[in-house]
């Protein structure tokens, strides 16, 4: 089956910098990829998603990066803002399965 | 735009006691689920129905049922509450019949069974 493990449970970041949480999986076969954020509170929101055909995806201030040769993928936030800190989850799924397989998550806290 | 909607928000049990969590979604979805969250870990899947009239065993069904009433509601049942399923749980919907898409989630139900 997926493992899903994020490097670090918490991350603090200065306000205005780029952020980096780090996500490791086990499955060579995985073949999709998604990341939520979760407010305190609240339920996750869909922030991005890639499949393995891709290195790169980019949305709005946001890019994740897939490196199937480490099986390690990354979610970076351009010009991190207060509005930014969450706990956020990566997730993945093997090549056939419906199944998605949630990492514990990274609290990220931006600082003033 | 209501989007997921879950009741209640917090309930406390006492073991053994039987109780079910509502969820509703506004979005013409065709799957939902039923996910749950304990500290320090990742979001587990109890069940889901992919489509109205069907449902299917997650990673954690054990202690649980569920009903997927319409293509809106889909229930999940306690039916003799035990501290192990103290949780917090997440209703979902996708618009795919598949999870390895975008999931909509709910706020969540905060439970504690002592």
């Amino acid at each position: 089956g997926e493992s899903v493990g994020l490097h670090l449970p918490t991350l603090s970041v200065q306000e205005g910098d780029n952020s980096i949480i780090n996500c490791a999986y086990s499955n060579s076969a995985s073949d999709y990829f998604i990341w939520y954020k979760q407010e305190s509170g609240k339920g996750p929101q869909f922030i991005i998603d890639i499949r393995s055909n891709m290195d790169k995806r980019q949305g709005q201030r946001v890019t994740v990066l897939l490196n199937k040769t480490v099986k390690h993928l990354s979610l970076q936030i351009a010009a991190t803002q207060p509005g930014d800190s969450a706990v956020y989850f990566c997730a993945g799924a093997g090549a056939g399965s419906y199944q998605l397989t949630f990492g514990k998550g990274t609290k990220l806290s931006v600082i003033p | 735009n209501a989007g997921v909607t879950q009741t209640p928000k917090f309930q406390v049990l006492k073991t053994g006691q039987s109780m079910t969590l509502q969820c509703a979604q506004d979005m013409n979805h065709n799957s939902m689920y039923w996910y749950r969250q304990d500290p320090g870990m990742g979001l587990r899947l109890i069940y889901y129905s992919a489509s109205e009239g069907t449902t299917d065993k997650g990673e954690v069904p054990n202690g649980y049922n569920v009903s997927r009433l319409n293509k809106r509601e889909f229930s999940l049942r306690l039916e003799s509450a035990a501290p192990s399923q103290t949780s917090v749980y997440f209703c979902a919907s996708s618009e795919a019949e598949r999870q390895r898409e975008k999931l909509f989630f709910g706020s969540g139900t905060q439970l504690s069974v002592l």
